[in-house]
């Protein structure tokens, strides 16, 4: 089972480029969620969803947009990056209801 | 608007001490989930606890949820090196699109 895969790992990125992030699961569940982890800052999240064609802004949405196309992807796109997003981004993805989430090994982006 | 804290966000403790780490959270919610992270990497969950009054232990770990008091805690007991990590709490709002907020987190060091 390969569980949550993100891709890539790692990206740099000038300011103003863009580029989309790609997170895919292969447990069958509902929810799926993006967060940006930063010192001090713990996870906060960006965007979610429940199920196949339907998202939700989190707590720090700006500058991002994403996409739930089928129900084992969820892809968040960054339309013209800033050094503010420098960032460790996490997808995540959970059965809807009691269970907990799984978490993808994490994309490390630097913006310069 | 759900918000989740820990406290204390840094402990520095010595091998066989015991300590707690607190959660609270600021709305209904009978789904609470530790989990723990490793230097440069993923989340990995520890814990699911899912009704007033649940306990989970696991070795040295123990994890407990008063919803009526909106709090969590995870309890280290005689602490070894190998604990030494960051520890976040997570609460789940059922209703709806199934939002997932994550805590500050707990940066553990553990001193031989």
């Amino acid at each position: 089972n390969a569980g949550v895969t993100q891709t890539p790992k790692f990206q740099v990125l000038k300011t103003g480029q863009s580029m989309t992030l790609q997170c895919a699961q292969d447990m069958n569940h509902n929810s799926m969620y993006w967060y940006r982890q930063d010192p001090g800052m713990g996870l906060r999240l960006i965007y979610y969803s429940a199920s196949e064609g339907t998202t939700d802004k989190g707590e720090v949405p700006n500058g991002y947009n994403v996409s739930r196309l089928n129900k084992r992807e969820f892809s968040l796109r960054l339309e013209s990056a800033a050094p503010s997003q420098t960032s460790v981004y996490f997808c995540a993805s959970r059965v809807t209801g009691g269970h907990e989430a799984f978490f993808g090994q994490g994309t490390r982006l630097t913006v310069v | 608007e759900l918000k989740v804290e820990q406290n204390p966000l840094f402990l520095s403790m010595q091998e066989g001490k015991n300590y707690t780490i607190y959660c609270n959270y600021s709305t209904t919610s009978d789904r609470l989930y530790w989990y723990r992270q490793d230097p440069g990497k993923s989340l990995e969950s520890l814990f699911v606890l899912l009704s007033n009054g649940a306990v989970k232990q696991e070795g040295r770990l123990m994890a407990s949820l008063d919803t009526k008091a909106r709090l969590s805690t995870l309890h280290i007991t005689a602490a070894v090196h190998d604990l030494s990590a960051t520890y976040f709490c997570a609460v789940v709002i059922l209703e709806g699109a199934q939002k997932l907020v994550f805590g500050q987190g707990t940066r553990l060091t553990i001193n031989p």
